[in-house]
């Protein structure tokens, strides 16, 4: 399973956009990428997923370059609400039983 | 969207008791759920797999013995863990991987249960 690395924490002020970065270096063929967003005392909720090039839905849009090695979560215009944990995920959803690792995840604090 | 629910959110027991920790999928038939235990401040850390029908799966370092795991049917998972301890407090969470009849491709969490072993 490809391992990821994300920056430990982020901060911002409301209304900015925010750009989460994530590594995978040894993503394999079959594997999407994945984001969650966990709040204090709650399961992760899923925010996109993607395999190549971009992705966008209402709350979130997902930047994947050709090679696939890395990959940027934006979210526009973020609310104190958005202050979370986010965690970047790779694994073959299509493959039955494959589950998916968490790394460490990035703190993002917004502020006013 | 596919919901998957946890049972109890939160629970306190004795030192040496058994606690049993229920997730069901909710609107779709999950072949595969996942259990995690998240310590404060800590990443979600994967403890086993649970396939409907068969053995679960577990990772290293977890205790099968101590952890039970039962997934008797297409929609509910157990957890049981067993001669809780103190250092066995933690956030329990369950996911289910979407299967045919439902969605796919989407790994879906449960709310979470918490449990303090006094």
């Amino acid at each position: 399973l490809a391992k990821t690395t994300q920056p430990i924490s982020m901060d911002s002020y409301e209304g900015q956009e925010v750009n989460i970065t994530c590594s995978h270096n040894n993503i394999a063929t079959n594997d999407y990428i994945t984001w969650y967003q966990q709040f204090p005392s709650q399961g992760p909720r899923f925010i996109i997923q993607g395999y190549k090039t971009k992705v966008t839905n209402e709350v979130a849009s997902l930047f994947i370059p050709a090679d696939r090695k890395s990959s940027t979560l934006s979210l526009p215009r973020v609310s104190l609400s958005d202050t979370a944990v986010y965690y970047c995920l790779v694994g073959d959803m299509d493959q039955a039983g494959t589950a998916l690792i968490f790394g460490k995840g990035t703190i993002l604090s917004v502020s006013s | 969207g596919a919901v998957v629910s946890q049972h109890p959110s939160w629970v306190i027991c004795k030192s040496g008791t058994s606690v049993k920790i229920e997730c069901r999928s909710l609107d779709f038939q999950a072949t595969t759920m996942f259990w995690y235990r998240q310590f404060p401040k800590q990443s979600l850390m994967l403890m086993a797999t649970s396939n409907e029908g068969s053995k679960a799966t577990y990772e290293q370092g977890v205790e099968k013995d101590k952890f039970l795991i039962n997934h008797a049917s297409l929609t509910l998972s157990t957890l049981t863990v067993t001669s809780a301890h103190p250092e066995d407090s933690s956030f329990y969470i369950c996911s289910a991987l979407g299967a045919s009849g439902g969605p796919s491709g989407e790994l879906f969490f449960g709310e979470g249960s918490r449990l303090t072993v006094l």
